[in-house]
């Protein structure tokens, strides 16, 4: 079975700081990840996502993410926060095969001018 | 564009009422999904469908059925409509290839009362 921890439901940080999210995931099989965000009240769009290759994967915004197979992580991050950048951010996994794709609880990034 | 679109933004219903959340996506996916999603408990998937007529219980399908006579058009239905399923309702639809991101509608807020 398929599982993603997200650490932290709340991050605070202020503008132009180093943002970082923290993934974790559980998987049996070679995985498939994913970074979505949320603005309020609207549905989910994806940021990022690492299906083979290069385990560093860019994606919209600035954002970027590391596949790290040892550590079962897939941090987010970006070098400058902005205040555009306050929303609902999820991790997500799925495989081959999989029907289902398994989301995380979510981290509200809250960015202070 | 590719879209996904959810008949409304914004629903109150009576306890006991029969409800009805229309999901249409215009990018012919195979597989289509409802979420439901709560404050610290993220996207719990309700039902999925990978086919016209084909339905498999996700999470916490219990108060929910779903329909999808066609291939564009996943519907939920709350056969009997009860304060705790006051929520945020998101449907998405994803290729059949897993490494492949889903994709999201605006999402429905429905409020029991």
């Amino acid at each position: 079975a398929q599982s993603v921890t997200q650490l932290g439901s709340h991050v605070s940080v202020s503008e132009g700081a180093l943002v970082l999210l923290r993934c974790n995931y559980s998987s049996s099989v070679p995985p498939y990840l994913f970074w979505y965000v949320q603005y309020p009240n609207q549905g989910l769009q994806l940021l990022l996502k690492y299906t083979t290759g290069a385990t560093l994967v860019k994606g919209i915004n600035g954002f970027e993410a590391e596949f790290k197979k040892s550590e079962t992580s897939f941090h987010l991050t970006k070098p400058s926060a902005h205040m555009s950048d306050a929303a609902e951010y999820f991790c997500a996994v799925s495989h081959t095969g999989g029907f289902k794709t398994i989301f995380g609880a979510g981290t509200r990034l809250f960015v202070k001018a | 564009d590719v879209k996904v679109t959810q008949s409304s933004r914004y629903l109150v219903k009576r306890t006991g009422e029969k409800v009805f959340l229309e999901c249409v996506q215009d990018m012919d996916h195979e597989n289509m999904f409802w979420y439901r999603q709560d404050p610290g408990l993220g996207l719990r998937l309700i039902y999925f469908s990978y086919d016209v007529k084909m339905k498999e219980k996700g999470d916490i399908p219990e108060g929910y059925s779903v329909s999808r006579e066609k291939k564009e058009r996943f519907s939920l239905i709350l056969e009997s409509a009860s304060t705790n399923q006051t929520s945020m309702y998101l449907c998405a639809s994803r290729p059949e290839r897993a490494n492949t991101e889903a994709f999201f509608g605006q999402g429905t807020r429905l409020t029991v009362v």
